[in-house]
């Protein structure tokens, strides 16, 4: 089966470092997605990975090891605007995003 | 860049009537088009797959004479609920994959209508 694995709620403090991390089980892969997801909103994309090592975009960074089948997503320098869910995604070899229910991140100042 | 729209973002309408939505790419073309549905504190359901002017590909479980969608224009899908019951209330997104950048599998979401059925 397809399977994702990712703390269910996560508190940080405004100004400080979190890592967000997922292992995962897919039929087959394609890459792993990173979402964010405010409360009531549509998710929006933050990252793709499709080889092994870290990514960097500003502030986030995502990294990958596809033979353990894992992932986390750094969250640095973290601002009240990022409380929100976040989304593993991994890509199966359908081509198809599997959605789990992701990590609620809770920022306090 | 990669900006998707929807509309409308919230519609309330009584049982039995028909609602449709639309998505659309603003700044790309999208070949591919995703409708999915998220209730409260669930993670996101495919209900179908979109590719410009074919039939769309349902999940197991979506019904597609209730969920019929239209995706003419590599710019355009559309999704309407048909005979909507309190049931089919929910948060229905749309993706379009835009296969020119961040790898080309990247989903870019719509910001989501809210469907209220009385």
């Amino acid at each position: 089966g397809q399977n994702i694995d990712q703390p269910t709620e996560m508190t940080a403090t405004e100004g400080a470092i979190v890592q967000i991390n997922c292992t995962y089980q897919t039929s087959g892969f394609n890459g792993l997605f990173w979402y964010q997801q405010h409360a009531g909103e549509a998710p929006t994309f933050l990252s793709y990975n499709v080889l092994d090592g870290l990514e960097e975009k500003g502030r986030f960074s995502s990294f990958l090891s596809r033979s353990k089948g894992y992932s986390y997503l750094l969250l640095k320098e973290l601002q009240m605007k990022d409380s929100a869910s976040y989304l593993c995604v991994p890509l199966d070899s359908n081509y198809q995003l599997i959605w789990g229910a992701g990590t609620k991140l809770i920022i306090k100042p | 860049g990669a900006v998707v729209s929807q509309h409308p973002s919230r519609v309330i309408c009584k049982s039995g009537t028909s609602v449709k939505i639309e998505c659309r790419s603003l700044d790309f073309q999208a070949t591919t088009m995703f409708w999915y549905r998220q209730f409260p504190k669930q993670s996101l359901m495919l209900m179908a797959t979109s590719n410009e002017g074919s039939k769309a590909t349902y999940e197991q479980g979506v019904e597609k004479d209730k969920f019929l969608i239209n995706h003419a224009s590599l710019t355009l899908s559309t999704l309407t609920v048909t005979s909507a019951h309190p049931e089919d209330s929910s948060f229905y997104i749309c993706s379009a994959r835009d296969g020119q950048r961040d790898g080309g599998e990247t989903q870019y979401f719509g910001p989501g209508t809210r469907l209220l059925v009385l």
